[in-house]
């Protein structure tokens, strides 16, 4: 089945404490995304990546990190998380004809 | 700079009962927009891609149109389960090839039998 992956689902830390959210998706896509989706604020682009080794910044790219080191990974890291990195994050990958496929999310808490 | 503004952000409807969902842009030459589907705990799900001014897609009770300025989109005799928050987006033009994209708030759309 075509999917992406994210993990974990959901994710309680305290502030300063490195992490990772995984994501992994089994189409064979170039591109792909992140993305934060606040209440009020709705979904924000992160950073992205066009292919391996290659990521941009997008709207609200402060405090993470991205890499793409292989194509059907694209984790997202928070060297430092703040109590305002608290968020629903999707991933996504897309094909050449701009159809993003969003991973199910995770919710991020900052303490 | 370039931005995705939705209305209404809420929409309660009977079943049965047609309305419009508006998706307003201002970018410096569009390059498509696109709709998405979001259901609650749930990640967006595609729905559709509107390229120039006048053109339309359907799909079951929903249809997009896209003029110069913003786009609709259009629920006929809807049910229960098209109840979702609606996504509209846009290329971002500071973006490579498609990278950047920008997405309104959503329309929040319950439908009640």
């Amino acid at each position: 089945e075509a999917q992406v992956t994210q993990n974990p689902r959901y994710l309680i830390t305290v502030t300063g404490k490195k992490l990772t959210v995984t994501c992994s998706q089994n189409m064979n896509h170039e591109y792909m995304s992140w993305y934060r989706q606040d209440p009020g604020l709705g979904l924000r682009q992160i950073y992205y990546s066009m292919n391996v080794e290659v990521t941009d910044k997008g709207d609200v790219p402060e405090g993470y990190k991205v890499s793409r080191k292989e194509k059907r990974n694209f984790p997202l890291i928070l060297e430092s998380p703040s109590p305002n990195q608290t968020s629903l994050y999707f991933c996504a990958s897309r094909t050449t004809n701009e159809k993003l496929f969003f991973g199910s999310g995770t919710q991020l808490s900052v303490l | 700079e370039d931005q995705v503004t939705q209305s209404p952000e809420a929409l309660r409807l009977q079943e049965g009962e047609s309305s419009s969902l508006n998706c307003s842009y201002t970018v410096s030459g569009l390059r498509g927009l696109f709709w998405y589907r979001q259901d609650p705990g749930k990640g967006p799900e595609f729905l559709f891609t509107l390229y120039s001014a006048g053109e339309e897609k359907e799909k079951e009770r929903l249809k997009a149109t896209l003029t110069k300025k913003e786009s609709f989109l259009h629920i006929t005799a809807p049910k229960p389960e098209d109840s979702a928050t609606y996504l509209c987006a846009v290329p971002n033009a500071g973006g490579t090839s498609y990278g950047k994209l920008t997405f309104g708030q959503g329309t929040i759309l319950t439908v009640h039998p």
